[in-house]
């Protein structure tokens, strides 16, 4: 049963640490998603990809976030350094490469709670 | 741009009865429309899509929602709530005529089901 895998699942960190969350998208999806999910403001998009390439990133603080996409199974979102306001769940999704757009497969999220 | 608007945040609902989602968009195009559903600590799942074919779509878990063009409307149905339908759920809408990835999520609406 294919699915897309976030590690860590939980996070608790101080304040200016970094923080690495990772995503193994699912095998052959070539569209790659990160979300930011908080009660005040619902589901954000940050970052997206396509065949590797970032297409947008605009919803990201740029001068703490950055994502990449290093090898095809494999996407990073870090953070450094860490703020409070950056308590979240971070969401990871794929999604097919022929058709099928916005039918997007969404990881169990990472929770990170920054102190 | 587009743009989809969740009619209600919270919706509460007797275990065997009916439920109404409703969810109203905009969009400079033919949009494409999903609902994704979320249950506590989860990632969103997918539970249907229209993309321009048969405007009432069925779904999993005995849902399905009916695409209106005249009142720009995608609500989402099931006849008969059970437990496990309690769960937080997305309207979305993407507009693939923009050659944009990107989805534009509802507020949600939190689902509720009494026994």
């Amino acid at each position: 049963d294919a699915r897309v895998t976030q590690t860590p699942r939980h996070k608790v960190t101080e304040m200016g640490q970094e923080v690495t969350m990772r995503c193994q998208p699912i095998l052959g999806h070539n569209t790659v998603f990160w979300y930011r999910q908080t009660m005040m403001q619902g589901l954000e998009l940050l970052a997206y990809f396509r065949n590797r390439a970032p297409l947008d990133d605009s919803g990201m603080p740029k001068d703490r976030f950055s994502a990449e996409m290093p090898d095809a199974t494999l996407a990073t979102l870090k953070i450094q350094p860490s703020e409070p306001r950056d308590s979240a769940v971070y969401f990871c999704a794929s999604g097919p490469r022929t058709g099928g757009y916005g039918e997007l497969f969404f990881g169990e999220g990472s929770r990170l709670t920054v102190l | 741009a587009q743009s989809v608007t969740q009619l209600d945040s919270h919706v509460s609902v007797s275990e065997g009865t009916p439920v109404l989602l409703r969810c109203n968009y905009s969009s400079s195009y033919s949009p494409s429309l999903f609902w994704y559903v979320q249950h506590p600590n989860k990632g969103l799942q997918l539970l249907l899509k229209y993309t321009s074919a048969a405007t009432l779509v069925k779904g999993i878990n005995g849902f399905e929602a009916e695409f209106k063009k005249s009142e720009t409307s995608f609500h989402l149905t099931k006849p008969s709530a059970h437990m496990s339908d309690a769960a937080e759920y997305f309207c979305v809408v993407i507009d693939f005529r923009s050659n944009d990835y990107k989805l534009s999520f509802g507020a949600g609406t939190t689902v509720t089901v009494r026994a």
